[in-house]
């Protein structure tokens, strides 16, 4: 039980389609972070979140949208992906940006058709 | 950037020790974790370093040296629940806090 889940594990979606990944904490943390885990390449840092304030957007594209309503809550939003979109998504929480240890939910794995 | 390397895979046996060597780049280094990762599952901590030295915890030690841009995870008494992937992670002073880079990761197969 690690205190982070997320929904869905599983989304297949056209790449016409509009779909959103949650995650929610239950750590009472205040920062949450989303990642992107391709096969075969390092964890990808996309978005990170500091009491519902974007802190840093890792030069991602606009077709991925994250939404902080507050600090337990994080949710990406996606539309027209790409194939190459396809991968596990991560969602991380912790005590503050400078916590040692950050916790991870079991992610969503995305296909992209 | 930051360049984070390890060892793609390894192989071990049951009972065994094995270690997972890291090595990094950084321009300001602000702490190295290890993560393991069960295939399908969210990768869960491990251990921390920010000063020279080793972390012992349990079956598992962490060793840093920052002068040489090195790391190792040290895995003792191996049992057949250790494979998964080892991942290898740096803070960097220069950026958001929280940030961390990973490598690729080191997926460690341990056999009966």
């Amino acid at each position: 039980e690690t205190g982070v889940t997320q929904t869905p594990r599983h989304l297949v979606m056209g790449m016409t389609n509009k779909k959103s990944l949650k995650c929610e904490q239950h750590l009472g943390h205040n920062a949450m972070y989303w990642y992107k885990q391709s096969a075969k390449k390092p964890l990808e840092l996309m978005f990170v979140y500091n009491f519902k304030e974007q802190t840093e957007n890792n030069s991602v594209p606009s077709r991925f949208s994250p939404e902080c309503p507050n600090s337990s809550h994080l949710f990406l939003h996606l539309h027209t992906l790409q194939p190459e979109d396809s991968a596990l998504y991560l969602c991380a929480s912790s005590q503050g940006t400078s916590g040692i240890e950050q916790f991870f939910g079991p992610g969503t794995r995305l296909t992209v058709l | 950037g930051q360049n984070i390397d390890q060892p793609t895979e390894m192989t071990a046996t049951e009972g065994a020790i094995v270690q997972i060597n890291c090595t990094y780049q950084t321009s300001g280094f602000n702490g190295l974790f290890w993560y393991q990762q069960h295939a399908g599952e969210a990768p869960t901590f491990l251990s921390y370093n920010v000063l020279d030295g080793l972390e012992e915890k349990g079956r598992f030690s962490s060793f840093l040296s920052r002068s040489k841009g090195y790391s190792y995870l040290l895995l003792k008494e191996l049992q057949m629940k250790d494979s998964a992937s080892y991942l290898c992670a740096v803070r960097d002073r220069g950026s958001t806090l929280g940030r961390l880079y990973f490598g690729r990761g080191t997926q460690l197969t341990v056999w009966p």
